[in-house]
C-alpha cells in the first residue's frame, strides 16, 4: 500500500540551529500539504504545494520557514533558526488533487524538540 | 473562515461501552465534514467523511457520524468500543467552493478505552 514518506521521525536541536524535514508523497499525487501540530491541538496548515507552486503559505512564518517542492515531487521544509517556541509534530500530507473532496493521505510525521 | 469546536478533549469509556464524540462548526459557507483518528506517535488517518447525500455515514470499524445542518454538527458514535479504538480523533471541515480550500481541524478528543 502507497504511503507519505516522511524523515527524520524524531529530531532534536538547539535553539538558533537550523533544521530540516523530507517528505517525500504517494506516486502520482499533485497536491502536498505541510502540517503543524502543537500538543494538544489539531493540525494548522503551514505551507500547500500545487506541483511545484505554492498556492497557500499565509500561515508559514516566513521569517524562519522556508518550503521546496523543485520537481513537484518530494519535499523540504526548513526552520532557521529553530526557536523554542517551533517544537511540534510537523506532518506532511498528499492528495491525488486540490478539491475539498480529495482524501489527504497523511505521513507519520517529524517530532522536533527544540531545547 | 471556518471553525471546528471539540468541546471533550478526553472520554474516558469502558470496553463495550457505547461512546459519542462531539464535533460542531461554524462556517459562512457549506463545507464537507471529516473525522481522523490518531494514534500515538502516528500521523492521521481518515475515518469518515461527510460530502453530499445521506447524513449518515459509517466506515468500516463500526463507527459512524451524523451530519445536522441546523446545528452544525457532526458527532461520532459507536455503540460498542475496544480497547483498538484508543487514539484521539480529529473533526475537520473543508469549504465546497472552487480553488485551493484548506482543511480547518478541531483541537482533538483522546478517547481512552478502559479494560
Amino acid at each position: 500500500e502507497a504511503e507519505v514518506a516522511q524523515s527524520p521521525r524524531y529530531k532534536i536541536t538547539e535553539k538558533s540551529q537550523a533544521v530540516a524535514f523530507w517528505c517525500d508523497p504517494i506516486s502520482g499525487h499533485a497536491t502536498l500539504y505541510w502540517y503543524r501540530q502543537i500538543l494538544g491541538q489539531g493540525p494548522e496548515l503551514l505551507v500547500q504545494f500545487q506541483d511545484e507552486s505554492v498556492v497557500d503559505d499565509s500561515q508559514l512564518p516566513k521569517d524562519r520557514f522556508s518550503a521546496e517542492r523543485l520537481k513537484g515531487v518530494d519535499s523540504t521544509l526548513k526552520i532557521q533558526p529553530a526557536e523554542l517556541g517551533d517544537s511540534a509534530m510537523y506532518l506532511c500530507a498528499s492528495s491525488l488533487e486540490a478539491g475539498g473532496q480529495a482524501e489527504q493521505f497523511f505521513g507519520p510525521g517529524t517530532r522536533l524538540t527544540v531545547l | 473562515a471556518q471553525s471546528v469546536t471539540q468541546l471533550d478533549s478526553q472520554v474516558p469509556v469502558f470496553e463495550e461501552a457505547p461512546v459519542e464524540l462531539r464535533c460542531n462548526y461554524s462556517s459562512s459557507v457549506s463545507v464537507y465534514l471529516f473525522w481522523y483518528v490518531q494514534y500515538p506517535n502516528q500521523g492521521l488517518q481518515l475515518l469518515l467523511k461527510y460530502l453530499s447525500g445521506s447524513t449518515l455515514v459509517e466506515s468500516i470499524n463500526g463507527f459512524e457520524a451524523e451530519f445536522n445542518k441546523s446545528q452544525t454538527s457532526f458527532h461520532l458514535r459507536k455503540p460498542s468500543v475496544h480497547i483498538s479504538d484508543t487514539a484521539e480523533y480529529f473533526c475537520a471541515v473543508r469549504p465546497y467552493s472552487g480553488g485551493y480550500q484548506k482543511v480547518t481541524f478541531g483541537t482533538g478528543t483522546k478517547l481512552q478505552v478502559i479494560p
